[in-house]
């Protein structure tokens, strides 16, 4: 069965402290992997895809980088409006392109 | 085309009474997603639909549920006599033929079953 784990839970940044979100995967033979950002009451908004290992990928302040085991999301000076919850999720090679999501990491960012 | 839309946004309902939401995916997308989401958890998987063809479900989907996609198009997603368990986000997805490519949410139809 195809796990998602993230963590931390939740994570408390001054604006300007980087950090890294981390996301352990296993999966009968990985399709992709793919970062989403979800904002309360709303639904999750895709930020990348990853599919091999030693893939990465940036968008703004966001790089998310992939090995065999674990992605990581690294946030470089964050700002308040980065806050949100952000999703990690896996679809299997052979699946009917299902994702299996992690129950992801709140992030706030404090001004 | 603006993106995934879902129908209606909140839905409050009784306990027992019949349900049904609304998926329009972005309009060149044949493949289809309903995902169920609680309070501090990830989406998860309900069901999938490739055009018009209901083609995987989920254990979590039980009888109560029924999803449908005629003509390809846009997606209902039925649940019969609601139960309390029920209260979540319901989320639809769209995807662009071919492989590995990114599913789009849309906002969600928030249920509480009361």
């Amino acid at each position: 069965e195809d796990q998602v784990t993230q963590s931390p839970e939740a994570l408390r940044l001054q604006e300007g402290e980087s950090s890294s979100l981390n996301c352990s995967y296993t999966v009968s033979g990985l399709r992709g992997l793919f970062w989403y950002r979800q904002d309360p009451g709303k639904g999750p908004e895709f930020l990348f895809t990853l599919y091999s290992a030693g893939e990465e990928k940036e968008k703004e302040r966001l790089k998310a980088t992939l090995t065999k085991k674990e992605s990581f999301l690294h946030i470089t000076a964050p700002k308040p409006e980065d806050s949100a919850t952000y999703l990690c999720a896996v679809q299997a090679a052979g699946s009917a392109r299902q994702l299996t999501f992690g129950s992801g990491t709140q992030l706030t960012v404090l001004p | 085309d603006t993106g995934v839309s879902q129908n209606p946004r909140h839905k409050i309902t009784k306990r027992g009474q019949n349900v049904t939401f609304r998926c329009d995916p972005i309009s060149e997308h044949n493949r289809l997603y309903w995902y169920r989401q609680t309070l501090g958890q990830g989406p998860e998987f309900l069901t999938y639909f490739q055009n018009e063809a209901q083609l995987e479900k989920s254990r979590l989907l039980s009888d109560r549920f029924s999803a449908e996609r005629p003509k390809g198009s846009f997606s209902t997603l039925e649940i019969q006599r609601t139960e309390q368990g029920d209260s979540a986000m319901y989320l639809c997805a769209s995807s662009a033929p071919g492989g590995g490519t990114e599913a789009f949410f849309g906002q969600g139809t928030r249920l509480t079953v009361v």
